[in-house]
């Protein structure tokens, strides 16, 4: 599984776009970026997930620049319940079952 | 969304008793659940991939007699911390996934809080 670095925390204001980047410089060919949040006491949530360039759903949007290196997880309008740990995942899922979790983001947000 | 559900949330034992953790996929079957620990804080750690009908693969460090975990059914996953201490109070998470589905979507379970006495 390729190595990911994350910021270890970040504030931000409700109403704020955030962007949580991701670096993954060993990515292989064949793994896929995938995000998860996570709530004080709870399991992980599925965000997101994406192999090249944009993807957007109804929460966030991940983008992936050409050479894959890193990822960015933008979150539109945060609001305080948006305030969890973040995660970013990468690894071939279709060989490989790794799927061991960096040292995720706190993000705060603040009113 | 799948559920995956844990049972029990919360378990509170004496040193040296054996506590089982049960993860079960409710709508969905997973020939593949993980086992992650975590501590307050801290990322969840993989402890142990399960597969159904075969033996977990441990992670390194991780030990197989004393976290022992058995993958029965394509539902059904459970974990059983044998003669607890102290040190194995920590929050268990499991997570599954789903045959066919999203190559990277894990769900996860709500959870269960170990406190060994």
């Amino acid at each position: 599984l390729a190595k990911t670095t994350q910021p270890i925390s970040m504030d931000s204001y409700e109403g704020q776009e955030v962007n949580i980047t991701c670096s993954h410089n060993n990515i292989a060919t064949n793994d896929y970026i995938t995000w998860y949040q996570q709530f004080p006491s709870q399991g992980p949530r599925f965000i997101i997930q994406g192999y090249k360039t944009k993807v957007t759903n109804e929460v966030a949007s991940l983008f992936i620049p050409a050479d894959r290196k890193s990822s960015t997880l933008s979150l539109p309008r945060v609001s305080l319940s948006d305030t969890a740990v973040y995660y970013c995942l990468v690894g071939d899922y279709n060989n490989n079952n790794d799927m061991r979790f960096g040292a995720g983001t706190r993000l705060t947000v603040k009113p | 969304g799948a559920v995956v559900s844990q049972h029990p949330s919360r378990v509170i034992c004496k040193s040296g008793t054996s506590v089982k953790i049960e993860c079960r996929s409710l709508d969905f079957q997973a020939t593949t659940m993980f086992w992650y620990r975590q501590f307050p804080k801290k990322s969840l750690m993989l402890m142990a991939t399960s597969n159904e009908g075969s033996k977990a693969t441990y992670e390194q460090g991780v030990e197989k007699d004393k976290f022992l975990i058995n993958h029965a059914s394509l539902t059904l996953s459970t974990l059983t911390v044998t003669s607890a201490h102290p040190e194995d109070s920590s929050f268990y998470i499991c997570s599954a996934r789903a045959a066919g589905g999203n190559t990277g979507e894990l769900f996860f379970g709500e959870g269960s809080r170990l406190t060994v006495l």
